[in-house]
């Protein structure tokens, strides 16, 4: 069975600080697929990434890095220089090869104070 | 492309009344879910279905019933409200298996007394 953990419940930081999400997963297959999805305050659910497991390679998209490591099942979100807009809960997700269901973690609340 | 969209966005049932939630998505998409959201928890999926005619049970199927007539349509219906089911309910749906982006719509916030 798959597992996703986030085990931050809440982050409080000030603007322009940098924010690090953690996501630990768990399955067995050897090929599955890793999303982050962010949603702000509005509720609406807003896909960010999706990683394979053949690609380790680390990404950056302006201010949001990701950091995926096989060896640990980890795959953290990195914020650079937060800002207010950035406040919002956001989920890490797992997908199984050849599998249409999506597993959640139970999500990061994130509030950046002005 | 309207997306997925999800009616109605609010609902308030009394205990053992039924209703039904309507989702639908111009996409084209084979694959469709339910999903509910309480805090704490995530999003666990309630049903999905793979396609017209195909349904299936996810995690937490208790008290929820769906079907697929066409492509478009996935309704989630409960039968019996309980105070349980006081949740924020997304519908979702995705062109195929793993690797495709989930599109979710907008949500339905359900309160059951």
């Amino acid at each position: 069975a798959q597992k996703v953990t986030q085990a931050q419940t809440e982050i409080s930081v000030v603007e322009k600080e940098d924010v690090t999400l953690d996501c630990v997963y768990e399955t067995r297959d050897t090929t599955y697929y890793l999303f982050w999805y962010k949603q702000p305050p509005s509720g609406e659910l807003v896909f960010l990434i999706r990683r394979n497991s053949f690609d380790e390679q680390n990404e950056i998209s302006g201010r949001y890095s990701w950091n995926f490591q096989k060896s640990t099942s980890s795959f953290n979100f990195t914020i650079t220089a937060s800002q207010v807009v950035d406040s919002a809960v956001y989920f890490c997700a797992l997908s199984e090869w050849d599998d249409y269901k999506l597993s959640f973690g139970a999500g990061t609340t994130v509030t950046v104070r002005a | 492309n309207a997306g997925v969209t999800q009616t109605p966005k609010f609902q308030v049932l009394k205990t053992g009344q039924s209703m039904t939630l309507q989702c639908a998505q111009d996409m084209n998409h084979e694959y469709m879910s339910w999903y509910r959201q309480d805090p704490g928890m995530g999003l666990r999926l309630i049903h999905y279905s793979v396609g017209a005619g195909i349904t299936d049970q996810g995690e937490v199927p208790n008290g929820y019933n769906v079907s697929r007539s066409t492509t478009e349509d996935f309704p989630l219906r409960l039968l019996s409200a309980a105070p349980s089911q006081t949740s924020v309910y997304f519908c979702a749906s995705k062109q195929g298996a793993a690797d495709y982006e989930q599109y979710f719509g907008p949500g339905t916030r359900l309160t059951v007394t």
